[in-house]
Parts: structure tokens; sequence; C-alpha cells
């Protein structure tokens, strides 16, 4: 059990500019959530896939927003036209139907995103 | 829409001492999971403790437990004996059963005083 991976852990970048973030999930998980975080506030739910079917979208998810689960591996989260309200850390989680064990959720570390 | 309240941002004890973290949440679900979740400065979620909703007893784990009042959509955890390692945000959380979804709360940052 290697745990979920999250890539890169930490991003600067100018306002404007696109963002791509990644995430490893365990391999044996079918489901796969992104949050994101601000700093002193709780993780918010943006969206989460079942396999490569992206079932739930968050209100937070903007047009500017999109993010993929190709064959349902690993997923990618895109920000375009980044702006500065985008700094935060973006978290992966995933969970499986095999194996259920007691944390549910298994996170990442996290992606601290900082636009400038 | 799941929600899930935690009405104090910050608290402090003493080391050695109790401290109770309060959660209130609001569904219509039946099937659902509660959770309090600790984030240390690294920002790693840690899973602290987990309560079925079905279940009646209140789930311990080692120095923490909870108070699980399902009628009144209550979920407070108790810190017994207080590490300065406890220091970390708390957030309280809840689970859909269907599909592993949680919902946090704002959180509660603690303070552990030597």
């Amino acid at each position: 059990d290697t745990g979920v991976s999250q890539n890169p852990r930490h991003k600067i970048t100018k306002r404007g500019q696109n963002v791509t973030f990644r995430c490893d999930p365990i391999s044996e998980h079918n489901r796969l959530y992104w949050y994101r975080q601000t700093l002193g506030q709780g993780p918010e739910f943006l969206t989460y896939f079942q396999n490569e079917a992206q079932l739930e979208k968050s209100r937070l998810l903007s047009d500017r927003f999109s993010a993929e689960r190709p064959k349902g591996s690993f997923s990618t989260l895109e920000i375009q036209r980044t702006e500065q309200g985008d700094s935060a850390m973006y978290l992966c989680a995933s969970s499986g139907d095999r194996g259920r064990r007691r944390e549910k959720l298994f996170f990442g570390s996290g992606t601290q995103l900082s636009v400038l | 829409a799941q929600t899930v309240t935690q009405s104090q941002p910050e608290m402090s004890v003493q080391e050695a001492e109790t401290v109770t973290l309060s959660c209130t949440y609001d569904t219509s679900e039946s099937d659902y999971y509660l959770f309090w979740y600790k984030q240390p400065p690294s920002r790693q979620m840690i899973l602290v403790i987990r309560q079925e909703a079905y279940k009646q007893q209140n789930a311990t784990e080692n120095r923490f437990s909870v108070n699980f009042q399902k009628a009144a959509k209550s979920f407070s955890l108790k810190i017994s004996d207080s590490q300065l390692g406890d220091a970390a945000m708390y957030f309280c959380a809840y689970g859909r059963d269907r599909d592993d979804k949680i919902i946090f709360g704002k959180g509660t940052r603690l303070h552990i005083l030597p």
C-alpha cells in the first residue's frame, strides 16, 4: 500500500497562467475525490470520480476548473487562467470497495498552489 | 444537502487535562459515518476516530472518545490526558455510506498549554 500520491507538492504561478495537478490513488481504489482547502478552513469538496466517470461536481468548480480520470487510474485537475483566489491546498483522496478499512478515505499530502 | 458545524474556532487545554470539541451536523440520510480528523502543521489529514450512525455505542480510540447523540445530530470529541502532540486543527466530518464522500466542518484549532 503506497498511499495516495500528489504532484507537485508546491506550485507557484502567475495570475492568468494555467496549472495542472496530478493525483495517483491507491491502486485498487475505484473512487477518487478532489478537495480544496484554504488556510484555516476545512477542506471543501470539489468533485469525485467512480472509475473514469465524474459523478459529482461542486458549485465551487467553476468553468476554469476541469478534472479528468482517464482509464480510471490517475486523475488530473487543471485550473485555467488562474486567479489569486485560487491559492489553496488541493487535496486528493481515494477509496475502494474491496478491502474497506477504518479510514474510508485515504488522503494525499496535497498540492499547495500560490498564485502571484 | 449535508452540513457540518463546528462552533469553536479555537480551544486551549492544559497538558494532561481533558478537553471536548463540539460538532453538529445536518442530514436527511439514514446511513452515514461521522469522523474526527486531525491536521497537524504538515497538513496531512489523519483520521482520529470514526462512528457508524447505526451504532449506538460511542466509539473510543485510546485517549479519544466521542459522544454521539443521533437524535440531536451532535458528535463531540473528548480528548483525555491531553499531550503536546495533540496540538493541531481538528475537523469534524460527515461521510456518506453510499459513496464515501466526506463533508468537513470549518475546524477547531486546539492548543495544548504546557
